[in-house]
């Protein structure tokens, strides 16, 4: 079945310093990645997409990579600030034109310490 | 901007009783989803509508959910009846759909509680 992983553990970076966050997946080829994030008591809020004919995508202080060899995304948050804290959440989604709903992994809770 | 409008924020209920949660999506939008978000499985696709039709809702409970699109500004989430396990943050989000990538627009979520 298919598989999303992402670190569990809370994952804790001094500010100023660039945060990496790892998003595997298992049993699926998804044709879009997505990076997505969540603060406590809110919905979830897009942030960047990747399809899988692209290496890598920015916007602004985020950076996105995607190896569908390694079946792996990277997510980095460089020169990072406290207001960065927040859970991160990548979804899948096939290539069924649409028809297929994204799939999230768990989220890996990012702290940003001042 | 534009945001997508969940009722109700909380809801405190006891075992058996009917649940209904509503969504509003973004105007526009033809594409509904449902989500529910616990500790342990984290965000799971419960069912979701492409121009108020199912497209799939393989990961509903069918014996006591059932999601409906009434019309394009209204899709409801029913369970019949409740039960603790049913205890979680359910989610409606909507994306303008097309050949692409779903984006999707979150609400701020249904927080249920089945005593």
């Amino acid at each position: 079945s298919q598989k999303i992983e992402q670190n569990s553990e809370a994952l804790n970076i001094q500010e100023g310093k660039t945060a990496t966050l790892t998003c595997n997946y298992t049993n699926y080829s998804p044709a879009y990645l997505q990076w997505y994030r969540q603060d406590p008591g809110r919905g979830p809020v897009f942030l960047l997409l990747i399809r899988e004919n692209e290496k890598e995508k920015r916007k602004e202080r985020l950076k996105v990579t995607f190896d569908t060899t390694l079946k792996q995304s990277l997510f980095h948050i460089t020169a990072s600030q406290p207001a960065d804290s927040a859970t991160y959440l990548c979804a899948l989604e096939g290539s069924g034109g649409g028809a297929d709903g994204l799939t999230f992994g768990k989220g890996t809770h990012l702290i940003i310490q001042p | 901007d534009a945001r997508v409008t969940q009722t109700p924020r909380h809801k405190v209920t006891e075992m058996g009783q009917e649940v209904t949660m509503r969504c509003q999506p973004i105007l526009g939008h033809n594409t509904v989803f449902w989500y529910r978000q616990t500790m342990m499985q984290g965000l799971e696709l419960l069912a979701y509508f492409r121009n108020r039709a199912p497209l799939d809702d393989s990961g509903m409970p069918k014996d006591r959910f059932s999601a409906e699109m009434p019309d394009a500004t209204l899709a409801t989430l029913k369970i019949q009846p409740s039960e603790p396990r049913d205890s979680a943050v359910y989610f409606c989000a909507s994306a303008s759909g097309g050949a692409g990538a779903n984006v999707l627009t979150f609400g701020a979520g249904s927080r249920l509680t089945v005593l």
